[in-house]
């Protein structure tokens, strides 16, 4: 039972370039989010998708792309690296909300940015 | 916008001792959850415990016990009887109950607990 899976856990990117973090969940959930994680801000939400061909921006998106073309997988594209995008990045996701099921989360990625 | 507030960056407690780590928030909404997620060195996040809203039982697992405080707005996570094993940054969370765009959690800041041998 593979729950929420991330690659790669570390990478270390020079500014301008780009790259795609991968997420894959094996649980059949319709609800996928990206997270990023800085000191002292908590998690902040990226962008997320209600299932398949569905995706909508969070509370921090621009620098970020997503696309969700199966259930299982929701690539986040960094489309030009910058030092401000330093940080850990979370793969989350869930069954339908109402029942106040938890998100699972992937074991993040480590991004530097120089 | 729903905001989430942790205002205790680090905690430390003794080992068998008991502590509590605060977290208020703000919404306007009737129906939402909440919950406490833990966050060891490893990276991995780990549900600790939930809360329904419309619950005013507090909910329990094991030694993790809530104060849920509604009209305060308030979710206060207990740990009992603490462990070295609890050591980690814990944060606070909160979802809309009618959320219909995805499973969108807002985190607070998170609290640095040490558990002191």
């Amino acid at each position: 039972n593979a729950g929420v899976t991330q690659t790669p856990k570390f990478q270390v990117l020079k500014t301008g370039q780009s790259m795609t973090l991968q997420c894959a969940q094996d649980m059949n959930h319709e609800y996928m989010s990206w997270y990023r994680q800085d000191p002292g801000m908590g998690l902040r939400l990226i962008h997320y998708s209600v299932g398949a061909g569905i995706t909508d921006q969070g509370e921090v998106p621009n620098g970020y792309n997503v696309s969700r073309s199966t259930t299982e997988d929701f690539p986040l594209r960094l489309l030009s690296a910058a030092p401000s995008q330093t940080s850990v990045y979370f793969c989350a996701s869930s069954t339908r909300p109402y029942s106040g099921t938890e998100a699972f989360f992937g074991q993040g990625t480590r991004l530097t940015v120089v | 916008a729903q905001t989430v507030t942790q205002s205790q960056p680090e905690m430390s407690v003794q080992e068998a001792e008991t502590v509590t780590l605060s977290c208020t928030y703000d919404t306007s909404e009737s129906d939402y959850y909440l919950f406490w997620y833990k966050q060891p060195p490893s990276r991995q996040m780990i549900l600790v415990i939930r809360q329904e809203a419309y619950k005013q039982q507090n909910a329990t697992e094991n030694r993790f016990s809530v104060n849920f405080q509604k009209a305060a707005k308030s979710f206060s996570l207990k740990i009992s009887d603490s462990q070295l094993g609890d050591a980690a940054m814990y944060f606070c969370a909160y979802r809309r109950g009618r959320e219909t765009s995805g499973s969108r959690l807002t985190f607070g800041e998170g609290t640095q607990l040490t558990v002191n041998p």
